[in-house]
């Protein structure tokens, strides 16, 4: 079946690191990608997503590009603050049929940006 | 426009009773998923609703069910609670089924058995 890997972490970085979350995933068709944040306490929002092969997804200086040939989707931002902090998934969802729709995620990957 | 809402936020129940959780989508949304999140699991896919007929199921017990009303509202169900259903339980919502639609998430209801 369907599965995502991504580095755990936690991750630990000092404000205007740069940041890379590697996310690998296996899946039988063309997914779409995707990256999640969950802020503390809070439920998980859309960070970006890419549909199709060498689409770029980028939102708030976040970037991620879908790579079939490495079935990869790393997310990568070049200069973190403070409020990225958060937790950060993977995920994929594959159609199939029309009657198979749902996301599979990775484990997440805790962030905290220190100032 | 308001986003998803779940209701109650937080629930304390003792193994054995049931519970009963809800789900308000987004307005015109008619696809709501709902999904299990562990510090040991992470985020797990329970079931989806459309138009009022669930339309897959992820893999977990019977205990597990849901319904979809006419108006899109969700409820999921656990009956015979058990420690280990201690997690937070997170509903989606979209405009329609497709694998890059954009799904919105609530912010959940933690639930914690005793």
């Amino acid at each position: 079946g369907d599965s995502v890997t991504q580095m755990e972490g936690p991750v630990t970085l000092s404000e205007e690191a740069f940041l890379t979350i590697n996310c690998t995933y296996t899946a039988t068709g063309y997914p779409s990608l995707f990256w999640y944040v969950q802020y503390p306490g809070e439920g998980l929002q859309l960070l970006l997503k890419a549909t199709k092969a060498d689409d770029k997804g980028s939102n708030k200086g976040f970037e991620a590009t879908y790579r079939k040939e490495t079935t990869s989707f790393h997310l990568e931002k070049g200069s973190v603050q403070v409020s990225d902090s958060a937790v950060y998934f993977c995920a994929l969802s594959e159609p199939s049929g029309g009657s198979n729709y749902k996301l599979t995620f990775g484990k997440g990957t805790l962030l905290t940006v220190n100032p | 426009k308001a986003g998803v809402t779940q209701t109650p936020r937080y629930l304390i129940k003792t193994r054995g009773q049931q519970v009963t959780l809800s789900c308000s989508p987004i307005s015109g949304h008619r696809s709501v998923s709902w999904y299990q999140q562990t510090p040991g699991q992470g985020l797990q896919f329970l079931f989806e609703y459309f138009s009022e007929t669930q339309r897959n199921k992820g893999n977990f017990p019977g205990r597990f069910s849901g319904r979809q009303f006419s108006n899109s509202r969700s409820e999921m169900n656990v009956s015979t609670l058990e420690l280990g259903d201690s997690a937070l339980y997170l509903c989606a919502s979209s405009q329609r089924r497709g694998s890059n639609t954009e799904a919105f998430f609530g912010q959940g209801t933690r639930l914690t058995v005793v």
